[in-house]
């Protein structure tokens, strides 16, 4: 059984360009969540996805993000503009929706740094 | 709007010492689902236990042990006989029922749990 793949685990980039994360869940979820975790926080949920359709977004998701799934498989997270403040790491999740809410299986994440 | 409470930051024992972690949450909804995580230095969330509030009954599962009281809003993990390879930091979250799953999970801050040889 394959788990929650993220690409990629690390990046490093300048302020004010663009990166793009990729993640893929375990196969049979259809249900997706975006999570970012700064040093010593917990994650803080972004955005979530019921097979491809983005139903939620968060607060924390300025207009910088955007967040895509299109065949209700992978999804990717893109961050324009980056600021020193986007650097953390940014989890993936998913789940099943078959029985309540079910445990989210997580991804090993992507960390990214802005210099 | 929800919340969860870790209090203890950073816990440091010797190995084969007991040891509890504490876990407060906040919610008005009455059908809501708890959850514990451990994030080793990895860094990946390893799930651990999920519960709904309807089942107050306290769980066992080797060493692990969870008791979950409704009147005092608290779901906390005991560690018995705690070894090395327990060191991580452990994360009590939750998510209602309202929000359909899509407010996904509300995380505490974390507990960071170090086990001395």
């Amino acid at each position: 059984d394959t788990g929650v793949s993220q690409d990629p685990r690390h990046k490093i980039t300048k302020r004010g360009q663009n990166v793009t994360f990729r993640c893929d869940p375990i196969s049979e979820h259809n249900r997706l969540y975006w999570y970012r975790q700064t040093l010593g926080q917990g994650p803080e949920f972004l955005t979530y996805f019921q097979n491809e359709a983005q139903l939620e977004k968060s607060r924390l998701l300025s207009d910088r993000f955007s967040a895509e799934r299109p065949k209700g498989s992978f999804s990717t997270l893109e961050i324009q503009r980056t600021e020193q403040g986007d650097s953390a790491m940014y989890l993936c999740a998913s789940s099943s929706s078959t029985s309540g809410y079910n445990e989210q299986f997580f991804g090993p994440g992507t960390r990214l740094t802005v210099l | 709007a929800q919340k969860v409470t870790q209090a203890q930051t950073e816990i440091s024992v010797v190995e084969k010492e007991d040891v509890t972690l504490d876990c407060v949450y906040e919610t008005r909804d009455t059908t809501y689902y708890l959850f514990w995580y451990k994030q080793p230095p990895s860094g990946e969330l390893v799930f651990l236990i999920r519960r709904n509030s309807f089942d107050e009954q306290n769980e066992i599962s080797g060493r692990y042990s969870w008791n979950f009281q409704k009147s005092t809003s608290s779901f906390n993990f005991t560690i018995t006989a705690s070894q090395v390879v327990d060191s991580a930091v452990y994360f009590c979250a939750l998510i209602t029922h309202s929000g359909g799953g899509a407010d996904g999970l509300t995380f505490g801050k974390g507990t960071h749990l170090i086990i001395q040889p």
